[in-house]
């Protein structure tokens, strides 16, 4: 089945620095990449929504300037949590939707980046 | 706005039961259905996944059924195992909702020895 890749899986930062979180479809090419947030035993939040070559989407409520969201290519997408504090402080975790014309659309998920800002 | 409900939120049985996690849906104007499992500190493995035209998915031990008008989904684990311990999320995305998965409350699975 396809592959999505998640790096890093876990990230200790201090309070005020940045963090970048990729994510790479590696063998398909993805028209259209999700980022979701997770906060303990709740379910998942998509913060945005990201096309390859145009701006991402973002979701009511979400702040575009704190979460950068670059997608350069048809196999890559970078979440970036800029100045990040303690409050941003959850699971992410980005899925990439096939290309594959025809069939339902289906999305693959990564295996989530725990970020902790101390 | 969609909402998606899950119930039971936490499930205990012992190994071998059949068991039934159930999803409701807000707006029955969806274009399809995905359960997922996701294991702790883990992303999702998609499971099983229902257009809006089809009534039931079967997968091994899973089987998943829809019924739009209701607003409804189950997802039925045949002979449970410990491994099928775990978080099953249900989502759906809605016609025209231009792919966005709106995500359920989830159910908590553990299967006991």
């Amino acid at each position: 089945g396809a592959v999505v890749s998640q790096h890093p899986s876990r990230v200790i930062c201090k309070s005020g620095t940045s963090v970048k979180i990729e994510c790479r479809s590696l063998d398909f090419q993805a028209t259209t990449m999700f980022w979701y947030r997770q906060f303990p035993k709740q379910s998942l939040m998509l913060m945005a929504t990201s096309n390859e070559g145009s701006k991402a989407t973002y979701e009511q409520g979400v702040e575009k300037d704190k979460f950068l969201i670059n997608h350069a290519s048809l196999t890559l997408s970078t979440l970036t949590v800029t100045s990040a504090h303690p409050e941003d402080s959850s699971f992410y975790i980005c899925s990439a939707r096939s290309k594959l014309a025809g069939g339902p659309a289906v999305q693959y998920f990564g295996a989530g980046t725990r970020l902790s800002v101390l | 706005k969609q909402e998606v409900t899950q119930i039971p939120a936490a499930l205990s049985v012992p190994e071998g039961e059949n068991l039934v996690l159930n999803c409701s849906f807000t707006d029955s104007a969806i274009y399809n259905l995905q359960w997922f499992r996701q294991d702790p500190g883990k992303g999702l493995t998609s499971l099983l996944l229902i257009q809006s035209s089809q009534r039931e998915q079967t997968s091994g031990r899973l089987n998943a059924s829809l019924d739009k008008s209701s607003g409804r989904s189950t997802l039925y684990i045949a002979a449970s195992q410990p491994g099928d311990s775990a978080t099953y999320l249900c989502a759906v995305i809605l016609t025209g909702g231009g792919n966005k998965l709106t995500f359920g409350t989830g159910t908590q699975l553990k299967v006991e020895l």
